[in-house]
């Protein structure tokens, strides 16, 4: 069974400070993706990460991709009231038949006090 | 215009009544799924259907019985509700071999 752990479990911190979320897995994934789900809604797609090593950013986010395609981080600078919400790691896998599985971490909620 | 709808948005049922959710998406996906969120927000993925057909079936209970009656549209039947099948139940859609999977706003079922 595929397990993504994600770290922390819960993130309080002030506006303007830093942070970074770990997405740690045992097994290889063919793309990493991370969400953002706010409450009542369903999550949002914040990125995919497909190469060892991939780094991508999106504004005050930064997202790499482990090199062995096992693990993943998202570091926030200048973290703002905006930025509150879940944070969902997802890893992409595809099956012996060509099936493709999303499974998705354990979360992280982060709250951005203002 | 939304993506991926489901209907109802709450559903509080008795035990051992029969329910069902609906789910249509308008973004031309080729594969639809259904996941149930718990209480610790843990998203698990229930069933994955491409082009009509059953692809994933992860271990749930017959109980549940994914319904597509064509590539727009995924609902899930549910028999004999239980306590335990109180969650957050999301249907999301995607196209195959392309990357990102956008999600309905969820349904909340509270079996009492």
């Amino acid at each position: 069974t595929q397990l993504l752990e994600q770290s922390p479990q819960f993130l309080s911190i002030q506006e303007g400070e830093n942070l970074t979320v770990y997405c740690n897995s045992s097994s290889v994934f063919s793309s990493l993706q991370w969400y953002r789900q706010e409450p009542g809604e369903g999550p949002v797609l914040l990125v995919t990460v497909v190469t060892g090593g991939e780094v991508k950013k999106l504004k005050r986010l930064t997202f790499q991709f482990g090199d062995a395609r096992k693990d993943s981080s998202l570091h926030i600078t200048a973290a703002q009231p905006g930025d509150t919400g879940l944070y969902l790691c997802a890893g992409r896998s595809i099956s012996n038949f060509g099936n493709e599985k999303l499974t998705f971490g354990t979360g992280t909620r982060l709250t951005i006090i203002p | 215009d939304t993506a991926v709808s489901q209907t109802p948005k709450y559903l509080v049922t008795q035990m051992g009544n029969d329910k069902s959710i609906k789910c249509e998406q308008n973004l031309g996906h080729d594969t639809m799924y259904w996941y149930k969120q718990d209480s610790k927000k843990f998203l698990k993925i229930m069933f994955s259907y491409n082009n009509k057909e059953l692809i994933i079936n992860e271990t749930v209970p017959n109980r549940f019985s994914p319904k597509s009656p064509d590539k727009a549209h995924l609902n899930l039947h549910i028999n004999s509700l239980e306590l335990g099948d109180s969650a957050v139940y999301f249907c999301a859609s995607s196209q195959r071999k392309q990357n990102g999977y956008t999600f309905g706003s969820g349904t909340r079922l509270t079996v009492v």
